[in-house]
């Protein structure tokens, strides 16, 4: 079964309003990492969180980590239309597997 | 520019045809990776390398052979493909291995098979 998922799927917000998006894993992690991807593009590291941290900034991004409810959250304060993509966040665990999640489309209308 | 290039960048292949995708990093890392990105899936891990050797491969069919001659070069060899294997492959490299660290990767290429 999928390692991670995120939430909401797709989501449509007006530019300067806050997007958040969700992820969900199911085994322990020995870290989280959220990526943003244009289209058809190669992906970009945004955050890593460990899992013994509880959040995470950087610029316009917060990242939090709840290791009791399996997951991670992506916070982008004051978006602009430029932050439209995918993100996806990644777990690795304690082996060998790391895992993306199918992602979570992000349109951010001007 | 993330430091890792990917090429060529577009390529459309017969399902007899063999061909390579190359992947290079500049970033001075030691584990590299390749990815299968197919619309509506999830990234999928294909194979791992850490200072050029294989450490993972995730039931990739034979149909794709991976290379690494040294830790700045990855090569997937592609040969008798499918159609449901036209995808956007991507090549990402970090520093030691991703449960540690962040990948970098490249803009990938876009494959379709005819």
């Amino acid at each position: 079964s999928q390692q991670g998922e995120e939430d909401p799927q797709a989501l449509s917000i007006q530019e300067g309003e806050n997007a958040t998006m969700n992820c969900s894993y199911k085994t322990s992690i020995n870290n989280l990492q959220w990526y943003r991807q244009n289209s058809g593009r190669g992906l970009v590291h945004l955050i890593l969180i460990r899992s013994n941290e509880r959040e995470k900034h950087s610029g316009r991004l917060r990242v939090t980590l709840d290791t009791s409810k399996k997951s991670s959250s992506l916070l982008i304060t004051a978006s602009r239309a430029a932050d439209t993509a995918s993100y996806f966040c990644a777990t690795g665990d304690y082996g060998q597997n790391f895992v993306f999640g199918p992602g979570t489309r992000l349109s951010v209308l001007p | 520019e993330t430091g890792v290039t990917q090429t060529p960048r577009h390529l459309v292949m017969g399902m007899t045809n063999k061909k390579s995708l190359k992947c290079e990093q500049h970033l001075g890392h030691n584990a590299m990776y390749w990815y299968k990105q197919s619309a509506k899936k999830p990234l999928e891990l294909m194979f791992v390398y850490n200072f050029k050797e294989q450490t993972e491969n995730n039931s990739v069919p034979s149909r794709f052979s991976p290379e690494c001659p040294n830790s700045s070069h990855l090569f997937l060899h592609l040969h008798t493909l499918q159609p449901e294997d036209s995808a956007l492959y991507l090549c990402a490299s970090s520093q030691q291995n991703a449960l540690s660290d962040e990948q970098y990767f490249g803009p990938g290429t876009r494959l379709t098979v005819t």
